[in-house]
């Protein structure tokens, strides 16, 4: 079964620095995909970014960038030139290409951005 | 265009009563997901439908739980009778066709407190 784990129960960042969120993941799947979803307060769960495993080149969203390394399984997240909008909980997520689209959550990380 | 909409937003009921949530999704969008989320914990998926037919319902408590999307649009996902650890946000997701990778859009969910 596939496995995603945040070890980062907490990050916090200053407002215009850059703060790192790290995630590591199993699998046994050559296809895959993974993903960053923001959780507001409001709990609903928007999608920061997304990476396809067959595809070398990090992804990218504006301020938003991964670090994937495929052979170690990792998937970190940086966010550049943080806002006060970005604080939230962060969830690193999986889907395998067999999966039929289901996501595979990791526990999540709590971002806190300080003025 | 309309997101995926809940209700109700928030539940309290005491143990051993029922309990439905009610979910639409985004017009269109033929695969739909229940999700539930316990407090500080990812979210982990209950059933996933495509059209009016289960896909995945592996890690439904089917002695409790139950769901259906009759017609392949709205869906409803019952609970009876509670227990106190089904305390939790129950999100609805849906997207236009099963495969991974595809974007998959959240509700603001369903906070469910069971005392």
């Amino acid at each position: 079964a596939q496995t995603v784990t945040q070890s980062q129960p907490e990050m916090s960042v200053q407002e215009a620095e850059t703060v790192t969120l790290s995630c590591t993941y199993d699998t046994s799947e050559s296809d895959y995909y993974l993903f960053w979803y923001k959780q507001p307060p409001s709990r609903q769960m928007i999608l920061v970014i997304r990476q396809e495993a067959y595809k070398q080149q990090n992804a990218t969203e504006n301020r938003f960038s991964v670090n994937f390394q495929k052979a170690a399984k990792s998937f970190s997240l940086k966010i550049s030139d943080s806002q006060l909008g970005d604080a939230a909980m962060y969830f690193c997520a999986y889907a395998g290409g067999t999966s039929y689209g289901k996501l595979t959550f990791g526990q999540g990380t709590i971002l806190t951005v300080h003025p | 265009e309309a997101g995926v909409a809940q209700s109700p937003r928030y539940k309290i009921i005491e143990k051993r009563q029922s309990v439905a949530f009610w979910c639409n999704p985004i017009s269109g969008h033929a695969t739909l997901y229940w999700y539930q989320q316990i407090l500080g914990q990812g979210p982990k998926l209950l059933i996933q439908f495509q059209n009016n037919g289960v896909v995945d319902d592996s890690q439904l408590p089917k002695d409790r739980f139950s769901a259906e999307r009759l017609k392949g649009v709205d869906s409803t996902l019952k609970i009876q009778p509670a227990k106190l650890e089904d305390s939790a946000v129950y999100l609805c997701a849906s997207s236009l066709v099963m495969r991974s990778g595809n974007t998959i859009y959240f509700g603001e969910g369903s906070w469910l407190t069971v005392v």
